[in-house]
């Protein structure tokens, strides 16, 4: 089982819906959780961290947190053509590791007009 | 804030020479600085984890003789590709975690490397 997955792309959305990413991991102490959004040939751009239990709002963006459940989603409201990028979660644990991220495998989004 | 820059942005070397790729963090003190790899179509690969004033420590399979990861100060590290190879083209990008901050990563632009 991988550490970090995401739900399998791509994703296609028209222009003004909700984009709705999910990612599950399977290490029970990770601490922080990031999406990142990545356009053809360019370096991840982080647009989402969440730390705690709950809903984080930013913007268009949503980020939700279940630590039960270890799953973290990525809502994008009224999505744009701009939006079309892949996004990658991506996990920090403790100890030893502290501080590298784990990062799922991505989702491909394309919001057509 | 928490701007990261990389130079050169893109570089083209023979076969067998050595390239340096400077990370630098702008506007922010980086605690630790790690540095990825990037093929077509592929996620990131971390290559290393670079703490300042102390010796990288490198991931499984990642060359450390090959990959030398020197990390200056708390806002400048560089990664030198020695003896570079066609195979060792690809995407290297850093990125930068704040001293106070809570892990985020900040990535910097990317360096495109092709070796021919």
């Amino acid at each position: 089982q991988k550490e970090v997955e995401q739900n399998s792309g791509p994703l296609s959305v028209p222009e003004g819906a909700i984009a709705s990413l999910n990612c599950t991991y399977s290490d029970r102490v990770s601490q922080s959780f990031f999406w990142y959004r990545q356009y053809s040939g360019k370096s991840p751009e982080l647009i989402m961290s969440i730390y705690s239990n709950g809903d984080k709002e930013d913007g268009r963006f949503t980020a939700q947190l279940n630590k039960a459940s270890q799953y973290v989603s990525l809502l994008i409201r009224d999505s744009q053509p701009s939006d079309s990028a892949t996004y990658l979660c991506a996990v920090t644990t403790g100890g030893t590791s502290y501080g590298k991220l784990t990062f799922g495998q991505g989702t491909i989004l394309t919001v057509h007009p | 804030g928490a701007v990261v820059s990389q130079h050169p942005s893109r570089v083209i070397c023979k076969s067998g020479t050595s390239v340096k790729i400077e990370c630098r963090s702008l506007d922010f003190q980086a605690t630790t600085m790690f540095w990825y790899r990037q093929f077509p179509k592929q996620s990131l690969m971390l290559m290393a984890t670079s703490n300042e004033g102390s010796k990288a420590t490198y991931e499984q399979g990642v060359e450390k003789d090959k990959f030398l990861i020197n990390h200056a100060s708390l806002t400048l590290s560089t990664l030198t590709v020695t003896s570079a190879h066609p195979e060792d083209s690809s995407f290297y990008i850093c990125s930068a975690t704040h001293l106070t901050g809570r892990n985020e990563q900040y990535f910097g632009p990317g360096t495109r490397l092709t070796v021919t």
